[in-house]
């Protein structure tokens, strides 16, 4: 069972240029994370969503973020015209069903964004 | 609201020695806690979870845990550290007021000497 995939692993962008980052979760699993790690620091939760849903996107930025979870195919995260800043490392996480207590989040190899 | 504080940025010890990386939680509800150690420029690996049984966890590795309610301290530890073990590790617990999404610590840096 291939764990969570995540393409591109690296990622230059040019500010003002767009990234699409994506991620494949594990077989089974319908559920998925989104997460960003900036230099020197933990993971910060962005999004949360379920097959052709957003359940909680209290993480991320009001602008210019943007992420889906279509019928078929991988979640996308999206970040449009972006800026120095959104340098980070994201990653991905999947769950088979609803997080719970007993539930595990199993972690993608992140894709790592430099803006140029 | 739940959070979690790793008391140190960076710990350093000698190959052989045992390892000791601290934590405390605040919850308001009984927390699911969980390790994650990340090597550099890689994912995240899950090393052990508490999720209210017993108080003293086993992961990989030969790392375990244990939840002292106490203290509402929930410390990893080693008893002989390798070099493999050089890594950044991370406190996790889940948020149960919203989507149980992971909030973490801000990692401790566990340097191994040789």
């Amino acid at each position: 069972n291939a764990g969570v995939m995540q393409n591109p692993r690296h990622l230059v962008r040019r500010r003002g240029q767009e990234a699409r980052l994506r991620c494949s979760p594990m077989k089974g699993h319908s559920h998925v994370y989104w997460y960003r790690q900036l230099p020197e620091e933990g993971l910060k939760f962005m999004v949360y969503l379920q097959k052709e849903n957003i359940i909680d996107e209290s993480g991320m930025p009001k602008e210019r973020f943007s992420a889906e979870f279509p019928k078929e195919g991988p979640s996308i995260l999206r970040i449009q015209q972006v800026v120095r800043g959104d340098s980070a490392a994201y990653f991905c996480a999947s769950s088979p069903q609803r997080q719970s207590l007993q539930e595990t989040q199993y972690f993608g190899p992140g894709t790592r964004l430099l803006v140029l | 609201a739940q959070s979690v504080t790793q008391l140190d940025s960076h710990v350093s010890v000698s190959e052989g020695t045992p390892v000791l990386l601290r934590c405390n939680y605040s919850s308001s509800y009984s927390p699911s806690l969980f390790w994650y150690v990340q090597h550099p420029n890689k994912g995240l690996q899950l090393l052990l979870k508490y999720t209210s049984a017993a108080t003293l966890v086993k992961g990989i590795n030969g790392f375990e845990a244990e939840f002292k309610k106490s203290e509402t301290s929930f410390h990893l530890t080693k008893p002989s550290a390798h070099m493999s073990d050089a890594a950044e590790y991370f406190c996790v617990v889940i948020d149960m007021d919203s989507s149980y999404k992971l909030i973490f610590g801000s990692g401790t840096r566990l340097l191994v000497r040789p």
